[in-house]
């Protein structure tokens, strides 16, 4: 299995900018999650979903982040308009349930000039 | 306040040393879960677990759920296992992150 897939791995980008960051997560789970990082925060979960409808997303910042799981196999983050302070790198990771271990992509990287 | 605690933040041991990091948590808990990251940036789950003791070669993780602690210990430590290890716990559809222990292992 390729494990999770994440893309860009790398983003740079302008205030202001519309930005998406993909996922894929390894066939078969049914559970999916975004965390972001930073230095000054460390690790936070920002949405989880479960069989593809969103279950939890108090830990998005505002309403400028949004995120979509159209199907099993694909999900996005999107945040519009982008702020130098969402500058982090973006995890996602997937589980077979929602209580299962987690499986973590590459990141993505995010720089917002 | 930080609802989980990890100690501690810094350590260098030398290669074969017995290591041990801690967490401590203040929520109640449906699992405890601890992370390694490595240097260049990739995370792996290394255990998940909501009582009792797991194994899996070198590392063994424990938790005591009366005491809200648990225990990252590596056996036969190896330059290979410096990272970050960082401690989550999940209650209910929430996570709560520690701010990880940096490990360094010396040849």
């Amino acid at each position: 299995d390729a494990g999770v897939i994440q893309s860009p791995r790398h983003e740079v980008t302008e205030m202001g900018q519309e930005v998406t960051l993909r996922c894929k997560p390894i066939s078969g789970h049914n559970s999916l999650f975004w965390y972001r990082q930073t230095m000054m925060r460390g690790l936070e979960l920002l949405i989880y979903f479960n069989n593809n409808v969103p279950i939890d997303d108090s830990g998005m910042p505002e309403d400028r982040f949004s995120a979509k799981m159209p199907n099993a196999s694909f999900s996005t983050l999107k945040i519009q308009p982008s702020e130098p302070r969402d500058s982090a790198v973006y995890f996602c990771a997937s589980s077979k349930g929602g209580k299962d271990e987690q499986f973590f992509g590459p990141g993505t990287r995010l720089t917002v000039l | 306040k930080n609802e989980v605690e990890q100690s501690p933040q810094n350590l260098t041991a030398q290669e074969g040393e017995f290591i041990t990091i801690n967490c401590s948590y203040s929520v109640g808990i449906s699992a405890l879960h601890w992370l390694q990251q490595h240097p260049g940036g990739g995370i792996v789950s290394l255990f998940m677990l909501s009582s009792g003791k797991k194994k899996h070669g070198r590392l063994i993780a424990t938790i005591n759920i009366q005491e809200k602690h648990s225990s990252l210990h590596i056996t036969a430590s190896h330059p290979r296992d410096s990272a970050v290890y960082i401690c989550a716990v999940r209650t209910g559809n929430q996570f709560y992150f520690g701010t990880g222990t940096s490990l360094t292992v010396i040849p």
